[in-house]
């Protein structure tokens, strides 16, 4: 089955720097990729997603890019704030006609430190 | 904004006792999830469930755990009887037809 692979860990950066995490999938059937965002007792919130047909997808200060030859995609922050420190989550799936199960990375600590 | 709605937030319970976690879907939702996640570790896929019947479920997801839809809104997961290692945070998730899953909160399971 899937394997998604999350790097990394934890990831501490200054206010206003770049964050960037990476993932790799195992499964090249794998054709949907969604970035989820948790907050301390919340539920992860999905804040981007992919699809294996295009390469990169932008909204406000996020992007993700999608390399289907190597079988990883990355999540980009750009101009970091302390709100965007929480546990984000990468995944993979493979859409099916009766629905798709997604499967997580093991997710990555951001702290934007102020 | 529509959201996933779960019930109870906590739940305390002692080894070997029935539970019951709650979930309401957003309206027009039609594919539904159980995930869980143990303290520090990866969100897990339980179970998914459309058109009133399991699509798929994983390992995990025994005969101690079913799950339904009694009264076309809210989507149950139970546990029959819990053990020490079922401790975890359950999350319900649900979608349209697009891929697009909403989570809901979640309900942190304390079994003693």
């Amino acid at each position: 089955g899937e394997n998604v692979e999350q790097h990394p860990s934890t990831l501490s950066v200054q206010e206003g720097d770049s964050a960037v995490i990476k993932c790799t999938y195992s499964d090249s059937a794998s054709n949907y990729f969604p970035w989820y965002k948790q907050e301390l007792g919340k539920g992860p919130q999905l804040i981007i997603d992919i699809r294996s047909n295009v390469g990169e997808k932008k909204d406000q200060r996020i992007a993700v890019t999608l390399n289907k030859t190597a079988k990883h995609f990355s999540l980009h922050i750009t101009e970091t704030q302390p709100e965007d420190s929480a546990v984000y989550f990468c995944a993979a799936s493979i859409s099916g006609p009766d629905g798709n199960k997604l499967v997580f990375g093991a997710g990555t600590i951001l702290r934007v430190k102020s | 904004e529509p959201e996933v709605t779960q019930t109870p937030s906590h739940q305390v319970t002692q080894m070997g006792q029935e539970v019951i976690l709650r979930c309401v879907p957003i309206s027009n939702h039609l594919y539904f999830y159980w995930y869980r996640q143990i303290l520090g570790q990866k969100v897990e896929f339980l179970v998914s469930f459309y058109n009133n019947e399991i699509s798929e479920k994983s390992e995990i997801f025994d005969d101690q755990f079913s799950v339904e839809r009694p009264d076309g809104s809210n989507f149950t997961l139970k546990i029959r009887s819990t053990k020490l290692e079922d401790s975890a945070m359950y999350f319900c998730a649900t979608r349209e037809a697009n891929e697009k899953l909403f989570f809901g909160s979640g309900t942190q399971l304390s079994v003693l």
